[in-house]
This record gives structure tokens, C-alpha cells and sequence, in this order.
């Protein structure tokens, strides 16, 4: 049972080009959460999303950032029109149950934007 | 102030010794978690707690709800345990998102 897979593990994108990540949760996991971890910061939540549904996305800064967790392939953390801002890590957790009562996390994405 | 602080922000210690990482919280929670990260890697959980205390080969991480308090030990500490140490908390009012701690990066020097 291969864990939380996250591609690419490294993205390069010029400023005001468009990033797409990708989460593959864990077999039989529904719910997906993508957190944000900025140079010499923690880590702050983003968005948790359910099969087709955004649950809370108390998170995401209100531009430029989406997400989806479609009812067939990965969840996208889209970022359209990066700016240096954005270059941070960006993991996604996932959980068969809500309330993400367990931790599994993939290995993260890290975006650098030039 | 953060709603999940961590104590200390950076530690060194010599191969053998005892580590503990403390972790302090606000909010009323109904889980806390503890995590390692390494450099450029990824975020394995160590430990996901509610009440008392569980030990996994070296590690051992106990909880005080009453004084909303955490921490994370390690026995006998070798340089592989050097890392970032995160306690992370899910809240009883935010449903399924975690609040996340600064870390604690450790250093263990053989």
C-alpha cells in the first residue's frame, strides 16, 4: 500500500506562470489536506477537501489559489500567476475517516518561483 | 501569541543523552500529534495522542490535558534523530485541520 504520493517533488516557475500539485492520497483514503510550509516557518493549513467537495478552505488565500479532489484521479493545489510569495513547500496529508485522525503525510512539493 | 508553542526552538545534544521537546497549547484539542521531518524530506507521524502516554522504541511522548502541555523524549539519542521535531494539535472546533507548532530542530552530534 504505497503512501501519500506527491509530484513533483521539485517545481521551478517563473513569476506569473501557472503551478499545478498534485496529491495521490493513500488507497482507500477520501479526504485530502494540503498545508503550506513558507521558509523558516511552521506549517499552516490550506484547504481539506472530500471526493469532489471542498470541506473548509478557511486556508487558502483568496486569489490565485484553488483547489479540486476530483472523483477520479489526484487532488490539484493550482496556483495561478506565481510570484516569489509562494515559494514554499507544499504538503498534502490524507485520512479514511474525517477529523484526520491519523497523520500520513506525503513527501511535499517544493516550489520555487524565479 | 501561537496557539501551539514549542520549547526549544533549537536543541544540541551529545550521542547517549536524554532529549525532551515540550509542546504548550491554547485550545481546547482532541488529538495532538508529533511529527519528524528531515531536511529536504518529507513529514513521518510519530505519534497521535489523546490522553496519557505511548512509547515506541525510543521514543516517548506523553500528554497533560488538564495543563494542556506535551512532550516528546528520546532515550539514548543517536545523530539519525536529528531533526525537526513538531507537535501539532487538532482543535475540538476546526473539525479535521491541524495547528502546527514552529518545530524544534534537533541536532545530535556523535
Amino acid at each position: 500500500n504505497a503512501g501519500v504520493m506527491q509530484n513533483p517533488r521539485h517545481l521551478v516557475r517563473r513569476r506569473g506562470q501557472e503551478a499545478r500539485l498534485r496529491c495521490s492520497p493513500m488507497k482507500g483514503h477520501s479526504h485530502v489536506y494540503w498545508y503550506r510550509q513558507l521558509p523558516e516557518e511552521g506549517l499552516k493549513f490550506m484547504v481539506y477537501l472530500q471526493k469532489e467537495n471542498i470541506i473548509d478552505e478557511s486556508g487558502m488565500p483568496k486569489e490565485r489559489f484553488s483547489a479540486e479532489f476530483p472523483k477520479e484521479g489526484p487532488s490539484i493545489l493550482r496556483i495561478q500567476q506565481v510570484v516569489r510569495g509562494d515559494s514554499a513547500a507544499y504538503f498534502c496529508a490524507s485520512s479514511p475517516l474525517p477529523g484526520h485522525t491519523e497523520a500520513f503525510f506525503g513527501q511535499g512539493t517544493r516550489l520555487t518561483v524565479v | 501569541k501561537n496557539e501551539v508553542e514549542q520549547s526549544p526552538q533549537n536543541l544540541t545534544a551529545q550521542e547517549g543523552e536524554f532529549i525532551t521537546i515540550n509542546c504548550s497549547y491554547s485550545v481546547g484539542i482532541s488529538a495532538l500529534h508529533w511529527l519528524q521531518q528531515h531536511p529536504g524530506g518529507g513529514i513521518v507521524s510519530l505519534f497521535m495522542l489523546s490522553s496519557g502516554k505511548k512509547k515506541h522504541g525510543r521514543l516517548i511522548a506523553t500528554i497533560n490535558i488538564q495543563e494542556k502541555h506535551s512532550s516528546l523524549h528520546i532515550t539514548a539519542s543517536h545523530p539519525r534523530d536529528s531533526a525537526v521535531y513538531i507537535c501539532a494539535v487538532r482543535e475540538e472546533t476546526s473539525g479535521s485541520r491541524l495547528t502546527f507548532g514552529e518545530g524544534t530542530q534537533l541536532t545530535v552530534n556523535p
